[in-house]
């Protein structure tokens, strides 16, 4: 079965500092990857997408990592600050189209 | 543009009653997703329309749900009868067509549904 694995679960941080989110999945064959933010309250928004022949993607203060032959994906965020708080989801997608594989997100807090 | 409308955005009902959620995608977006989230199971993709035809509908849980998609500007998800493991937090989401699939989806806001 398809899987995809977020960790940590739940993470703390300071204000402006940096932290590193996790993505691992077992989906094949591969598509695309993607990461989405979600604020309290609100639907996701796309953070960055990447397919089978990316590494790296930024956004902002964000930056997608993707390592396809250990299947594993990170997003690093800089220099946090408030506003980061919010739920990262990790999506995958298989190659046959729209089949969706979603991670249960990890829940970030950014305190002052 | 005003992105993805949903309504309503909270709905409180009784087990047993009918429940339509709406969705108006954004305009020009030949794709529309429906998707449930619960703290449970995280966001679940029930169902996706291509050009107002639906494409999969594995997602959807069992007969009680089902979508429709009458024209490119309105789509609803019906509930009937409802129970109270429906109570979730309900998301319609469009994308464009670009050539090969990696695209994003816009998200509405949601309809929060608890049924009692």
């Amino acid at each position: 079965k398809n899987q995809v694995e977020q960790s940590p679960q739940s993470l703390i941080i300071l204000e402006g500092k940096n932290c590193t989110l996790q993505c691992n999945y077992t989906v094949s064959p591969f598509s695309n990857l993607r990461w989405y933010k979600q604020d309290t309250g609100r639907g996701p928004v796309s953070l960055t997408i990447m397919t089978f022949s990316e590494n790296t993607k930024s956004n902002g203060r964000y930056t997608a990592t993707l390592d396809a032959d250990t299947k594993q994906s990170s997003l690093h965020i800089t220099a946090s600050q408030l506003s980061d708080s919010a739920s990262y989801i990790c999506v995958v997608s298989e190659d046959s189209g729209y089949a969706l594989n979603f991670g249960k997100g990890t829940s970030l807090l950014v305190t002052p | 543009d005003a992105g993805v409308i949903q309504s309503p955005r909270h709905e409180v009902t009784e087990m047993g009653q009918e429940v339509t959620l709406r969705c108006k995608p954004i305009s020009g977006h030949d794709y529309l997703f429906w998707y449930r989230q619960t703290m449970m199971r995280g966001l679940e993709l029930l169902i996706y329309f291509n050009n107002n035809v639906p494409i999969d509908d594995s997602g959807m849980p069992e007969d009680r749900f089902s979508a429709k998609m009458p024209n490119a500007s309105f789509s609803t998800l019906k509930i009937q009868p409802s129970e109270p493991r429906d109570s979730a937090v309900y998301f319609c989401a469009s994308s464009p067509y670009i050539q090969g699939l990696a695209e994003t989806q816009y998200f509405g806001p949601g309809t929060r549904l608890l049924v009692l």
